[in-house]
């Protein structure tokens, strides 16, 4: 069965630091990758998503993510993170239904 | 607004009784799903519709739940007989036909079961 994994829990990073949130798939054929972002009393808003294609794939709010195969993970990173970035990270795998991951906490430091 | 909308986006309720939420999607999606959220979770599916028929229902968490699409439009999302274990988010979201589009989510419906 599918299933996403994201490792960490709760990260800190000072603001202006660069980010890189982890996520890991199981899922047998070439997944559909899918970041979205969710802010507290808000839904959650897409950031960026894999079909297929450039393994390098740019979102909205300066957000990138890589698919590597061999690793079987789908990495969000962000080079300068800016205090409003302070929110939920869930990494989603779909296929017929959307398998999300438990979610990243993400705190800014000042 | 043009976005997917639920109502109410809380609702408090005592163990025991029925409640209904609403799901308007994004007008010209014809793929509606139902997600619940718990606390420190990300969202699990519950259900989905393409238009008015319910194409995958196995998950829904007892026969306590249910869903309806009637017209292809709005749904209704209902849990009968309540239980403080029910108390999360409900989140809808919708998307255009092709499996594997991104979904655009509402806002969610905050259920409290005292």
């Amino acid at each position: 069965a599918q299933s996403v994994t994201q490792p960490d829990i709760h990260i800190t990073v000072s603001e202006g630091a660069s980010l890189e949130l982890r996520c890991n798939y199981s899922y047998g054929a070439t997944p559909y990758l899918f970041w979205y972002v969710q802010s507290p009393g808000q839904g959650l808003q897409l950031l960026l998503k894999y079909f297929s294609g450039d393994t390098l794939v740019q979102g909205i709010k300066g957000f990138e993510a890589e698919f590597k195969r061999s690793q079987s993970s789908f990495n969000l990173r962000k080079p300068s993170v800016h205090w409003s970035d302070a929110a939920e990270y869930f990494c989603a795998v779909n296929n017929n239904d959307m398998r999300f991951g438990a979610g990243t906490r993400l705190t800014v430091k000042p | 607004d043009t976005g997917v909308s639920q109502d109410p986006r809380h609702k408090i309720t005592k163990r025991g009784q029925n409640v209904t939420f609403r799901c308007d999607p994004i007008s010209e999606h014809n793929r509606l799903y139902w997600y619940r959220q718990t606390l420190g979770q990300g969202p699990e599916f519950l259900t989905y519709f393409q238009n008015e028929a319910q194409l995958e229902k196995s998950r829904l968490l007892s026969d306590r739940f249910s869903a309806e699409r009637p017209k292809g439009s709005f749904s209704t999302l209902e849990i009968q007989r309540t239980e403080q274990g029910d108390s999360a988010m409900y989140l809808c979201a919708s998307s255009p036909g092709r499996t594997y589009n991104e979904q655009f989510f509402g806002p969610g419906t905050r259920l409290t079961v005292l």
